[in-house]
């Protein structure tokens, strides 16, 4: 248990359908990342919050929308997606963004198949 | 390309073996940290090296960070099949973005 919940687990999705994914952290931590895992590929660093505010946006296609509320909770909705977005996605958390040596807690990830 | 190479890519060793696993890279990273990622579960950190020459041992697990601060190794003795996952290296760039960049990975297979 790392503290980062991240629900659902499974996601299978069409292309025309709207779905989102809800991450919740449990650490009191102020940073929330979302990170994209694909086969054989390096972990993509999608989008950062900091106290809730947008601090990074990884040139993200809009058919991904972040959504904050509180510094607990993060969300990705989603929106006519490709199949080549078929991916593990990552929610985590750290105490601030922008300290060296800032460690990360990540969520079980969503693994979404868009088909 | 990618700025931090892991290999190899893939790993399927006897249970009592040992191994050595590497993460390159031609930049230079102010800390360097091994995440272990088991299947159907998010990374979880290993270990923070900073220090150039740097080497820590976490039980059977050994990080060194090389001189340069570029290029860093595990090493795992007598593997268990409880080590099996997933093992990802993430650098910490030192542009002051604080940015972490990962590996692809070295999957590691352990047979009973």
């Amino acid at each position: 248990e790392t503290g980062v919940t991240q629900t659902p687990r499974h996601l299978v999705m069409g292309m025309t359908n709207k779905k989102s994914l809800k991450c919740e952290q449990h650490l009191g931590h102020n940073a929330m990342y979302w990170y994209k895992q694909s086969a054989k590929k390096p972990l993509e660093l999608m989008f950062v919050y900091n106290f809730k505010e947008q601090t990074e946006n990884n040139s993200v296609p809009s058919r991904f929308s972040p959504e904050c509320p509180n510094s607990s909770h993060l969300f990705l909705h989603l929106h006519t997606l490709q199949p080549e977005d078929s991916a593990l996605y990552l929610c985590a958390s750290s105490q601030d963004v922008g300290a060296t040596n800032e460690k990360l807690f990540f969520g079980s990830g969503t693994q979404l198949s868009v088909l | 390309t990618q700025l931090l190479e892991q290999s190899p890519q893939f790993l399927s060793i006897q249970e009592g073996e040992n191994l050595t696993v590497y993460c390159n890279s031609s930049s230079v990273f102010s800390s360097l940290q091994w995440y272990r990622q088991e299947p159907g579960e998010g990374p979880v950190l290993l270990v923070t090296v900073v220090t150039g020459g740097e080497v820590k041992k976490l039980k059977r697990l050994t990080f060194q960070f090389g001189d340069a601060r570029k290029d860093s190794s595990l090493h795992i003795t007598a593997a268990q099949p409880g080590d099996t996952g997933l093992y990802l290296c993430a650098g910490e760039l030192m542009d002051s973005s604080y940015k972490l960049i990962f590996g692809s990975g070295t999957r590691l297979l352990v047979r009973p």
